[in-house]
């Protein structure tokens, strides 16, 4: 079955990096993109960006676009999204999804989240 | 940057019918989907592209869209059904593709 594995939760201290990755399984991994999303604790689903797993390219929110980088490794099928200088506010779930093509663009499925803690 | 607004709260006895309204500007343009997210647990898609439900969903999750307002509809709801909801476009004109409704909390008195 189609399926996203993400690696488990991470402790770090503020001015951190964060790499999180995605491992995807049961579908051509190019076919698709791969979304990352994240959720701070008691709050609502935060969009950061996406990658395409065809070429490369990525788009990422403003907000994140100095910090962030996404990357794809296609011969494990595994997606990976870096965070940089952490700070207490970054303290979130981070998910992974697929993501379709246009005009669409469905999330689904979803990794199981990978739990960021940030703290001195 | 696109605007998705949804009730906080939203609440229903089981059996009843649950309707979760998500507001945008001529969001009937647009395709919609919906994700319920269980506590603890990630989201999963119950309805993509306005009406469509992935393999798996009861047909007891259906959706509309229309003008500047889409709807999920849960008929027969039940325990199970609690969760958080949210709704989802696509939006081009920002640089937040993927924009996200702040979600509705779904109670079964």
């Amino acid at each position: 079955q189609v399926q996203l594995v993400q690696s488990g939760a991470e402790v770090k201290k503020p001015g951190a990096s964060v790499k999180v990755s995605c491992k995807a399984s049961g579908y051509t991994f190019i076919s698709y993109g791969i979304i990352w999303v994240r959720q701070a604790p008691g709050q609502g689903l935060e969009w950061m960006g996406w990658i395409s797993t065809y070429n490369g390219n990525t788009d990422s929110a403003q907000k994140f676009q100095d910090r962030v980088t996404m990357t794809t490794d296609t011969s494990t099928s595994t997606a990976y999204m870096e965070l940089r200088s952490l700070g207490s506010d970054d303290t979130a779930i981070y998910y992974c999804a697929r993501k379709s093509g246009d005009p669409s663009n469905w999330f689904d499925p979803w990794g199981q989240g990978t739990l960021v803690t940030v703290s001195s | 940057s696109y605007v998705l607004t949804q009730p906080p709260s939203v609440s229903v006895a089981p059996g009843q019918t649950a309707r979760i309204t998500c507001g945008g500007n001529n969001i009937g343009s647009k395709s919609v989907h919906w994700f319920q997210q269980k506590p603890g647990q990630a989201p999963v898609l119950v309805v993509y592209d306005d009406n469509n439900r992935p393999s798996g969903i009861p047909g007891r999750f259906s959706g509309s869209n229309s003008g500047n307002t889409a709807t999920l509809t849960i008929i027969r709801v039940e325990a199970g059904d609690e969760a958080d909801y949210y709704c989802q476009v696509w939006d081009t004109s920002s640089d937040h593709r993927g924009v996200f409704g702040g979600g509705t909390k779904l109670t079964v008195l």
